[in-house]
């Protein structure tokens, strides 16, 4: 069935350092991906998506490219600040083989001055 | 921006008692989720609910759960005799079309955490 599986946490960092955290997937077709954050006290954001392979979604900074050769989308950022601190979970929809959004275990990162 | 209010955002409760976890969604969303993320596991689905029935639901969903939408603005999830592993966080969250259509985005709430003792 379809799944994600995330880099394991936790993930520490100095201001200014370069993060990656490597997302893979299994999906019977060809999903959408996406990145979402969860800062501190709130609830899942949607931080950037791909519908297709070789797309690449980017906000703030943060950038991720659908690769179907490896089934991967891992998350970047070259810069990393201290307000990037939170926890970092990848996902896939794969619609119509499975309808319900399939969410990796979550990375939490934190980004010390 | 909108966005999609829980409550509470914690509570602990007695093995064996009812739970209630309300959810406000945003006003113009049509589909609306609950999902959990027990303790270092990941965020699992639970069921969907659009036009005041459920559309589709987990295998976790039992019988012990339902939602409900008893009025225009809240989504409620029920657990009716809660169990110690029904520990967890609980997400809603909502959207304008159904999930997994195209690059349908689900807004989320902060999530209630529920303790069972």
């Amino acid at each position: 069935g379809n799944s994600v599986t995330q880099m394991e946490g936790p993930v520490t960092l100095s201001e200014e350092a370069f993060l990656t955290i490597n997302c893979t997937y299994t999906a019977t077709g060809y999903p959408s991906l996406f990145w979402y954050v969860q800062y501190p006290g709130e609830g899942l954001q949607l931080l950037l998506k791909a519908t297709k392979a070789d797309d690449k979604g980017s906000n703030k900074g943060f950038e991720a490219t659908y690769r179907k050769e490896t089934t991967s989308f891992h998350l970047e950022k070259g810069s990393v600040q201290v307000s990037d601190s939170a926890v970092y979970f990848c996902a896939l929809s794969d619609p119509p083989n499975n309808n319900d959004m399939r969410f990796g275990a979550g990375t939490r990162l934190t980004v010390k001055p | 921006e909108p966005e999609v209010t829980q409550t509470p955002s914690h509570q602990v409760t007695q093995m064996g008692q009812e739970v209630i976890l309300r959810c406000v969604p945003i006003s113009n969303h049509l589909y609306f989720y609950w999902y959990r993320q027990i303790l270092g596991q990941k965020v699992e689905f639970l069921v969907s609910f659009y036009n005041n029935e459920i559309s589709e639901k987990s295998e976790i969903f039992d019988d012990q759960f339902s939602v409900e939408r008893p009025d225009g603005s809240n989504f409620t999830l029920k657990i009716r005799s809660t169990k110690l592993e029904d520990s967890a966080m609980y997400f809603c969250a909502s959207s304008h079309q159904r999930q997994g259509r195209g690059a349908n985005v689900l807004t989320f709430g902060a999530g209630s955490r529920l303790t069972v003792l």
